[in-house]
């Protein structure tokens, strides 16, 4: 079945750019049926939803960290990924990358197939 | 702070039914579905309700949701220690400031 991996650095240095890729094994991120997210967890936190990308490019930015998040899509490597700039301690967190439902390219916002995360920290 | 707000606990003894609630605004809970979301220790969330009160495949009906207004509720009857988790609400949120997906602080449910 489908499933997602997270991969990246782990340990990012103070104000460098955090650069995460997420893998659709199982099924084709090309799929007009989803679209794919990110989602954070700082340590002993709640969940913050980062942004969304539909396989043609199409996407969605947490308004608060709009100016500093981009997330691209390549779909003949069936990923996509997360760069989000001038990083602080404040962004340490388990990254997710989340599956959740299209209909006419439009988003439903509920996440239904989540990868396991993957912890970014950091520090200098 | 959360955009929606969770009660930071709650807790049962096996068998029980407790309710999780989490409040909103008109511009998310009050004008667009509610979401809710179960994280076992040291798991990524795993989804539990969508459509307010719609159940995945392989959620138990034990597990239930509702919405009235600007505010949803998280049902667990029959409660079992495998239930022993942290519990989020979600919604999209209209707001002028910026529309996005918003969530809850989470509940930390102890079974006793």
């Amino acid at each position: 079945q489908l499933q997602l991996q997270e991969s990246g650095p782990g340990l990012v240095k103070p104000s460098e750019t955090l650069s995460l890729t997420c893998t659709v094994s199982g099924g084709s991120i090309s799929s007009s049926s989803y679209y794919w997210g990110w989602i954070r967890q700082p340590p002993g936190k709640g969940l913050e939803w980062i942004g969304s990308i539909y396989y043609s490019g199409s996407t969605y930015y947490n308004p608060s960290l709009k100016s500093r998040v981009t997330i691209s899509v390549d779909t003949s490597k069936n990923q996509f990924s997360l760069k989000l700039s001038s990083v602080t301690a404040a962004d340490t967190a388990v990254y997710y990358c989340a599956r959740h439902p299209s209909l006419a390219a439009r988003p439903y916002w509920y996440f239904d197939l989540w990868g396991r995360g993957t912890l970014v920290t950091v520090s200098s | 702070q959360s955009v929606l707000t969770q009660p930071p606990s709650a807790s049962g003894t096996p068998g029980q039914r407790v309710t999780i609630s989490c409040s909103g605004s008109s511009s998310n809970i009050g004008s667009n579905y509610v979401y809710w979301y179960q994280q076992l220790p040291g798991t990524a969330p795993k989804l539990l309700i969508y459509r307010n009160n719609q159940r995945p495949s392989g959620v138990p009906d034990r597990f239930s949701g509702s919405k009235s207004g600007t505010s949803a509720s998280l049902a667990i009857s029959g409660l079992r220690s495998e239930d022993e988790a942290d519990y989020y609400c979600a919604a999209w949120d209209d707001s002028l400031s910026g529309p996005g997906v918003v969530f809850g602080g989470g509940t930390k449910l102890t079974v006793l």
